[in-house]
């Protein structure tokens, strides 16, 4: 019954290391969203997109970039990690409006030290 | 620019007592959304609310939605200690714009035995 997965659910990197957070859906969704969540700041729009290799900044894109190659598939990559990327980390995938609700991932719990 | 409050932020409550959950958002959106998030968890949906007075029941939770008042609200009704959670709601998309949900801050939500 899993609908979004994403690969680790908890990573620790080093300050300056590439890191690639991935997210797999399997319910042929258009729309796929990174978000990150610190405490008492919710949830904040990181990266989405609406279709294979499109792709629009949400609200804190800075420090990150996304790949989306395939449909099922929404990658994402902080290109030098630093500690305030530390960070839960979830990915959303949704068909849109009409009728269904968001599904979510599990979460990756990323630390940076 | 579609904004999303919620209130409040964080709720601290007896069991068997009830109490709302609101939300409120800035500009036109059709759709409401309630989720549950657990301590270190990802989010789980409660309810999709697609119209205006749109009503949706589970258990001891209640949600309803009031587009011509931009509210929605969650009720919950003789709260137990399984209830204790982080509820947010999100609404969306804005007219106009591309397929993403704006988020509330969540209420973070305590029911003591």
């Amino acid at each position: 019954d899993v609908k979004v997965t994403q690969s680790s659910r908890y990573l620790v990197k080093r300050t300056g290391e590439k890191v690639f957070l991935e997210c797999v859906q399997d319910m042929d969704h258009e729309n796929m969203f990174w978000y990150r969540q610190d405490p008492g700041l919710g949830l904040r729009l990181i990266y989405f997109s609406y279709d294979v290799k499109m792709k629009e900044k949400g609200d804190i894109p800075e420090g990150y970039s996304v790949s989306r190659e395939k449909k099922e598939r929404f990658s994402l990559i902080l290109e030098s990690a630093s500690t305030n990327q530390t960070s839960m980390y979830l990915c959303a995938s949704w068909v849109g409006p009409f009728s269904t609700e968001a599904f979510f991932g599990q979460g990756t719990r990323l630390t940076v030290v | 620019e579609l904004k999303v409050e919620q209130n409040p932020l964080f709720l601290s409550m007896q069991e068997g007592k009830n109490y709302t959950i609101y939300c409120n958002y800035s500009t036109t959106s059709d759709r409401l959304y309630w989720y549950r998030q657990d301590p270190g968890k990802s989010l789980e949906s409660l309810f999709v609310l697609l119209s205006n007075g749109a009503v949706k029941q589970e258990g001891r939770l209640m949600a309803s939605l009031d587009t011509k008042a931009r509210l929605s609200t969650l009720h919950i009704t003789a709260a137990v200690h399984d209830l204790s959670a982080t509820y947010f709601c999100a609404a969306g998309p804005p007219k106009g714009g591309n397929y993403q949900l704006i988020w509330g801050a969540g209420t973070k939500l305590i029911i003591k035995p």
